[in-house]
């Protein structure tokens, strides 16, 4: 398995407040993505990032925010937690971004907002 | 812009019966495409992949995908399933950046 590591695995939160996940990767891979997973919806994208400092949104990405300071390092904000946010949350990572590359995932955040 | 379908959403066997999950996407030029696959209470791990060539691909644990690119699908085969495929199958296709376009996902039950 790809080096990933998700945290938390596991978050229940009230509506209002922020919440962040983090997403660590030890193969040094260039591109990291968040993903969000509602059943009938397969994956849909948040954002994502092609290098330390340069990200971009995603299909979903109102809500959200990202930072990624460091490489191996992928943050996802809610800057004011929703119901609708109510989630799994994936982390993938990819080696070249290109549409011929495997994106391997990570083992996911189940977030509950109350 | 792209998009992937998957017909069915969830789909019950007995073990050893076919298996065939349904992709369609929706561009006509160069694609490549995915399979990846969660087992409960796991993350996606990459089934099988086509980029050119062969349009019969093959993947993991006996899986097998035919790409008909004149009927724009590309769906998933496996001869006889067994009790451990039981899993939620995404199609994807990956768009500029590697970012993925994700099916609806298919959820198979396969019952001992």
């Amino acid at each position: 398995d790809a080096g990933i590591t998700q945290s938390p695995r596991h978050k229940v939160t009230e509506t209002g407040t922020p919440v962040t996940l983090r997403c660590h990767q030890t193969e040094n891979h260039r591109y990291m993505y968040w993903y969000r997973q509602d059943p009938g919806h397969g994956l849909r994208l948040i954002h994502y990032s092609y290098g330390v400092k340069d990200t971009d949104k995603g299909e979903v990405s109102d809500g959200y925010s990202v930072s990624r300071s460091k490489t191996e390092d992928f943050l996802l904000t809610l800057e004011s937690a929703t119901s609708s946010q109510t989630s799994v949350y994936f982390c993938a990572i990819s080696e070249r971004g290109s549409p011929n590359t495997e994106a391997f995932f990570g083992q996911g955040t189940r977030l509950t907002v109350v | 812009a792209q998009s992937v379908s998957q017909h069915n959403h969830h789909v019950i066997l007995s073990e050893a019966a076919s298996l065939e999950l349904g992709c369609n996407y929706s561009y006509g030029g160069t694609v490549n495409l995915f399979w990846y696959v969660q087992y409960p209470g796991q993350h996606l791990q990459l089934l099988l992949k086509y980029f050119s060539g062969d349009p019969l691909v093959k993947g993991i644990k006996g899986f097998e995908a035919e790409f008909i690119k004149s009927k724009f699908s590309f769906n998933l085969r496996k001869p006889s399933v067994q009790w451990s495929d039981t899993a939620e199958y995404f199609c994807a296709v990956p768009n500029q950046g590697g970012k993925l376009i994700f099916g609806q996902g298919t959820e198979l039950s396969v019952k001992p």
